[in-house]
């Protein structure tokens, strides 16, 4: 089974702009989380999502936000860049999102906001 | 609320040593409790987790045993190799709710020279 995707890769963007990262879960997962970690702060849980629906949500403004497809793929989105967004942002996926699942990770999208 | 804590690194152990990261944990209720490892560049693999109280998780000579009493989930292997070098961080989920979200710990850098 292919594991979890996760595009770009890597990202330049400056102040200001927005930018959107996407996530393809496990085949058969319907839940996907996304993390934000940096030297700072670690590692954060941003928002989670199942069938379509934001099921659970972090302590981050409203700049992040995110959205899932039909077919499980997700993707979230910043807008208004800070340079404090600066971070790799990890998409995780399991089958349904319960305690006690184990949570799988894509390799990350490491954003750099100059 | 609900809080890892690791101990803090990094360890730096000389090839065939005994590994132990200490973990301790803050939760209501019973959650389920995980040690990932991320290697340079890369996400979050899953090493071992347990899921109930008095559970021993092991995987690829690492263990760790859920323990209530002493809230705590101490990480240790007997016999540490160069390619053991990463960094390990604690987590749990659930607790007195059922959601999947991933608390972390701090992460912990090993280093094993050869």
């Amino acid at each position: 089974k292919a594991g979890v995707t996760q595009t770009p890769r890597y990202l330049i963007k400056t102040r200001g702009q927005q930018v959107t990262l996407s996530c393809s879960p496990i085949s058969g997962h319907r839940s996907v989380s996304w993390y934000q970690q940096t030297p700072g702060q670690g590692l954060q849980f941003l928002f989670e999502y199942f069938s379509e629906t934001q099921r659970n949500k972090g302590n981050f403004p409203g700049r992040f936000s995110g959205r899932q497809f039909s077919n499980s793929r997700s993707e979230m989105n910043v807008s208004t860049l800070e340079l404090g967004d600066s971070a790799l942002y990890l998409c995780a996926s399991s089958l349904s999102g319960v305690n006690q699942e184990t949570q799988y990770f894509g390799p990350g999208t490491r954003l750099l906001v100059l | 609320g609900n809080s890892v804590t690791q101990m803090e690194g990094p360890v730096t152990l000389s090839e065939e040593a005994f590994l132990t990261i200490n973990c301790t944990y803050t939760a209501t209720g019973y959650p389920s409790l995980f040690w990932y490892v991320q290697y340079p560049g890369e996400g979050l693999q899953l090493l071992l987790k347990a899921t109930k109280a008095d559970d021993k998780g092991s995987n690829k000579g690492f263990e760790a045993t859920y323990r209530k009493e002493t809230t705590s989930f101490h990480l240790e292997k007997g016999s540490v190799q160069v390619s053991d070098s990463a960094v390990y961080f604690c987590a749990l989920s659930g607790g007195s709710s059922n959601t999947g979200k991933l608390i972390f710990g701090q992460g912990t850098t090993l280093q094993v020279k050869p």
